[in-house]
């Protein structure tokens, strides 16, 4: 099993330039998510999604978008990439037991964005 | 607002020298406190679920421990690739799906 893949592994991007973070799962979990990890700052939540169709804003979503078509794929997109946005972004997904998601997340090896 | 503090920020260790790192937590209610292992480049690694104060889990020299306030990640005579960055998050009660992290405990452990 791959588990969690995210491409690019590396991006610079230009201030006001857009792309998009690809993170794809073959685990057939319902929940992922992605995360930004600033130094000392820990992990913080953009967006995550419980199934397909369906997703919703985290802790810092602001210039950040995502959609769900499918269960396996959830890409992030960046509008007008800021300086601010430069860090290490991560996506994960988590299983459920008995109905209930655990929580225990399963991470890519993440991308790392640089905003010049 | 929850809160998930880790000390110390860094800690090095000579092989075989037992420690402790810390994480005390504050939160309404708690659904889960679970600690996790980063390597440097790589994603965080899933180590253990605690749910409820008293509640133990082990897995080789690491043992997680839970109160009320605070959880302890046991390290037993470490080896060099022990050597990682630790975090700790909890769910809370009233945060869904969303996990608070703290900052981090990065180990090294001298051969």
């Amino acid at each position: 099993n791959a588990g969690v893949t995210q491409t690019p592994k590396f991006r610079i991007l230009k201030i006001g330039q857009s792309m998009t973070l690809q993170c794809t799962q073959d685990m057939n979990h319902n929940y992922m998510y992605w995360y930004r990890q600033d130094p000392g700052m820990g992990l913080k939540l953009i967006y995550y999604s419980v199934g397909a169709g369906i997703t919703d804003k985290g802790e810092v979503p602001n210039g950040y978008n995502v959609s769900r078509s499918t269960t396996e794929d959830f890409p992030l997109r960046l509008e007008l990439a800021a300086p601010s946005q430069t860090s290490v972004y991560f996506c994960a997904s988590s299983r459920l037991r008995q109905g209930q998601n655990t929580g225990e997340l399963f991470f890519g090896e993440g991308s790392r964005l640089t905003v010049l | 607002e929850d809160q998930v503090t880790q000390s110390p920020e860094a800690l090095r260790l000579q092989e075989g020298e037992s420690s402790s790192l810390n994480c005390s937590y504050t939160v309404s209610g708690l659904r889960g406190l679970f600690w996790y292992r980063q390597d440097p480049g790589k994603g965080p690694e899933f180590l253990f679920t605690l749910y409820s104060a008293g509640e133990e889990k082990e897995k080789e020299r690491l043992k997680a421990t839970l109160t009320k306030k605070e959880s302890f990640l046991h390290i037993t005579a470490p080896k060099p690739e022990d050597s990682a960055t630790y975090l700790c998050a909890v769910r809370p009660d009233n945060a869904g799906n969303m996990l608070t992290f703290g900052g981090g405990t990065r180990l090294m452990v001298k051969p």
